[in-house]
């Protein structure tokens, strides 16, 4: 079975709100994490990334946080924009990111409400 | 600086035959990885490339190889193709540590 997954398929938010979409993983020994965007039609794209010694990292107008004790990932998008609807993937691995393949979550769809 | 590069954008074959795929890495990346995104799921880990050799590979069976050329770019190589490979094919780029994969746009298979 997949060692990522993801609470909610679709997320509908409105535009200006914050968002928050959250991810379970199931592999203790995993290290890095990393939440990527994919519009239609294209490949993932990299949004931030955090390795299991810390808890919190910050971006722009993104938030991931990590919480280990019980196996849980999400990213907070602040001030949502219309760019901002796409399916959001988390995904983890155990050799700190470049190395060895990506496990990957099935996937939360964003829709901004106007 | 150009990114990640695939080709074809899209493909598409009958049941039986052989397909190969390529990528072309970020520059200065050493490493790359194919993964295929079936429709409405999240992409699954193929295999990577490092060095010119499989490094490591997921769940994929035999048919389904690749290589590794001296620029760092990829080829994927498909045989005997199922109606189940229709998918979305992605190559990742990446320093082998510890830096993010970055992905290309994907090549679009569809088996007839």
């Amino acid at each position: 079975g997949e060692s990522v997954g993801l609470h909610l398929p679709t997320l509908s938010v409105q535009e200006g709100d914050n968002s928050i979409i959250n991810c379970a993983y199931s592999n203790s020994a995993s290290d890095y994490f990393i939440w990527y965007k994919q519009e239609s039609g294209k490949g993932p794209q990299f949004i931030i990334d955090i390795r299991s010694n810390m808890d919190k990292r910050q971006g722009q107008r993104v938030t991931v946080l990590l919480n280990k004790t019980v196996k849980h990932l999400s990213l907070q998008i602040a001030a949502t924009q219309p760019g901002d609807s796409a399916v959001y993937f988390c995904a983890e691995n155990m050799s700190g990111g470049g190395a060895d393949g990506l496990t990957f979550g099935k996937g939360t769809h964003l829709i901004i409400q106007p | 600086d150009a990114g990640v590069t695939q080709s074809p954008t899209h493909l598409i074959k009958t049941r039986g035959q052989q397909v190969t795929l390529r990528c072309s890495p970020k520059s200065g990346h050493d490493t790359v990885s194919w993964y295929q995104q079936a429709l409405g799921q999240g992409p699954q880990f193929i295999f990577q490339y490092y060095e010119e050799e499989e490094r490591q590979r997921g769940n994929f069976p035999d048919r389904f190889s690749g290589h590794q050329f001296p620029n760092y770019s990829s080829e994927l190589n498909v045989n005997a193709l199922l109606l189940g490979d229709s998918a979305l094919y992605l190559c990742a780029s990446s320093y082998l540590l510890p830096h993010e994969q970055f992905f290309g746009p994907g090549t679009r298979l569809t088996v007839l």
